[in-house]
């Protein structure tokens, strides 16, 4: 079983769409989660962290369940530059390592 | 805004040959690592180093490779001797924290396109 896991997509959505992604992790110890977003051969680049009381940038909403070991992210009013893969993250043990799903590919259209 | 560095953004290498990916993290970070993203896969930590040492290595991280931390400045990679399967995009970070804080980012480099021939 991956440590964690996403839905691939793609998840063709139109402009002004709301779109929720969702990931769940495997180990119970993990501490901290995030979310990035990699564009096309790009490197990954923090979205947002992503607390159990939830936490909302703009028109972007993350919610973690640590019961449910289940981490999503919302945005809301899509934007064509939002079209790019979202990477879900957790970092675990007490040396920084972070563990990647395979990331949801979103492309919004016109 | 600071960001990471890294160098060569392409690097084409023969089978068997030694390679150094070069990186030149935050200024005033601390804890520094490396990933690989093979094409169409997940990114895959490899290794972290703080304090001049290794911190945690994956299982990926073996014997043919290294890391270094030269002067104030540079992380390098070496690959002794490359293979086919090491073609990847590789990505250098860093950040100011790394151990007990959950606040800490990790800031990527642009990374390096390994290409084994």
């Amino acid at each position: 079983r991956k440590e964690v896991e996403q839905d691939p997509g793609p998840f063709n959505v139109p402009e002004g769409a709301t779109v929720a992604f969702n990931c769940t992790y495997s180990n119970s110890a993990s501490q901290s989660f995030f979310w990035y977003r990699q564009d096309c051969r790009k490197e990954p680049k923090l979205l947002m962290s992503v607390y159990s009381s939830g936490n909302e940038d703009g028109r972007f909403t993350a919610q973690l369940n640590r019961a449910s070991q289940y981490i999503s992210l919302l945005i809301r009013d899509s934007k064509l530059s939002d079209s790019a893969t979202y990477l879900c993250v957790v970092k675990r043990g007490n040396t920084g390592k972070l563990i990647f799903g395979q990331g949801t590919t979103l492309q919004v259209k016109p | 805004e600071p960001e990471v560095t890294q160098t060569p953004s392409h690097q084409v290498t023969q089978m068997g040959q030694e390679v150094i990916l070069r990186c030149v993290p935050i200024s005033n970070h601390l804890y520094f690592y490396w990933y690989r993203q093979i094409l169409g896969q997940k990114v895959e930590f490899l290794v972290s180093f703080y304090n001049n040492e290794i911190s945690e290595k994956s299982e990926i991280f073996d014997d043919q490779f290294s890391v270094e931390r030269p002067d104030g400045s540079n992380f390098t990679l070496k690959i002794r001797s490359t293979k086919l399967e090491d073609s990847a995009m590789y990505f250098c970070a860093s950040s100011d924290y790394g151990r007990n804080s959950s606040s800490d980012t990790q800031y990527f480099g642009p990374g390096t396109r390994l290409t084994v021939l």
